[in-house]
């Protein structure tokens, strides 16, 4: 058991469908990470959020958006998503993110695995 | 910003001999150094972790060396285990956390 909890494990979706992924931390933390995992590249930061706000956007097409109702969730709602976006979506969290500061680990979800046919 | 570089890619080893892990990086910010490992089917697990302010950090049958001046840290694993096989990937970290991409180690029994 990791601590951070994400759902579903495995989701198919075709072009056209909205779909959310979920993610839940029990330790306590105050910053939660949403990341992409793509064969043969780093661990891409997508989003964060220190104490339920939004501090990074990196980038992300807006086909993805993200919503963090209280420190311990954390959902990334999918919507008109391309083949490319298939990879595996990793939600972290840590304690809080200090400015200039990314000194405490991130603790990972064990993904969901997205599949856009 | 960051840039981490991770070598080698794959690496196979024998059951009970060492396995080697290099990272460089280029922001001299960069002040904390985690190593994960992620097994398959499942998240990155930290395994281990220095500061800046350390050379060398152990636990049991892991190390990790960090050369500050040469901007480059090391993971190592001795006496491997079937167990050990899985894909490592450092980091760097000052402002953000930058990954490498990643060593695919294969212990041989």
């Amino acid at each position: 058991e990791t601590g951070v909890t994400q759902t579903p494990r495995h989701l198919v979706m075709g072009m056209t469908n909205k779909k959310s992924l979920k993610c839940e931390q029990h330790l306590g933390h105050n910053a939660m990470y949403w990341y992409k995992q793509s064969a043969k590249k780093p661990l891409e930061l997508m989003f964060v959020y220190n104490f339920k706000e939004q501090t990074e956007n990196n980038s992300v097409p807006s086909r993805f958006s993200p919503e963090c109702p209280n420190s311990s969730h954390l959902f990334l709602h999918l919507h008109t998503l391309q083949p490319e976006d298939s990879a595996l979506y990793l939600c972290a969290s840590s304690q809080e993110r200090q400015e200039y500061s990314y000194n405490s680990p991130l603790h990972f979800g064990n993904g969901t695995r997205l599949t856009v046919t | 910003g960051e840039n981490v570089e991770q070598h080698p890619s794959t690496l196979s080893v024998q059951e009970g001999d060492s396995a080697v892990i290099k990272c460089t990086y280029s922001d001299s910010a960069s002040n904390y150094f985690p190593w994960y490992k992620q097994e398959l089917g499942k998240g990155p697990q930290l395994i281990i972790d220095i500061r800046s302010n350390v050379g060398e950090k152990k636990d049991q049958r892991i190390a990790v060396t960090l050369n500050k001046t040469a901007k480059h840290f090391s993971l190592h694993i001795t006496e491997t285990q079937p167990e050990d096989s899985a894909v490592y990937f450092c980091a760097a970290s000052g402002n953000q956390f930058y990954f490498g991409t990643g060593t695919s180690l294969t212990v041989i029994p």
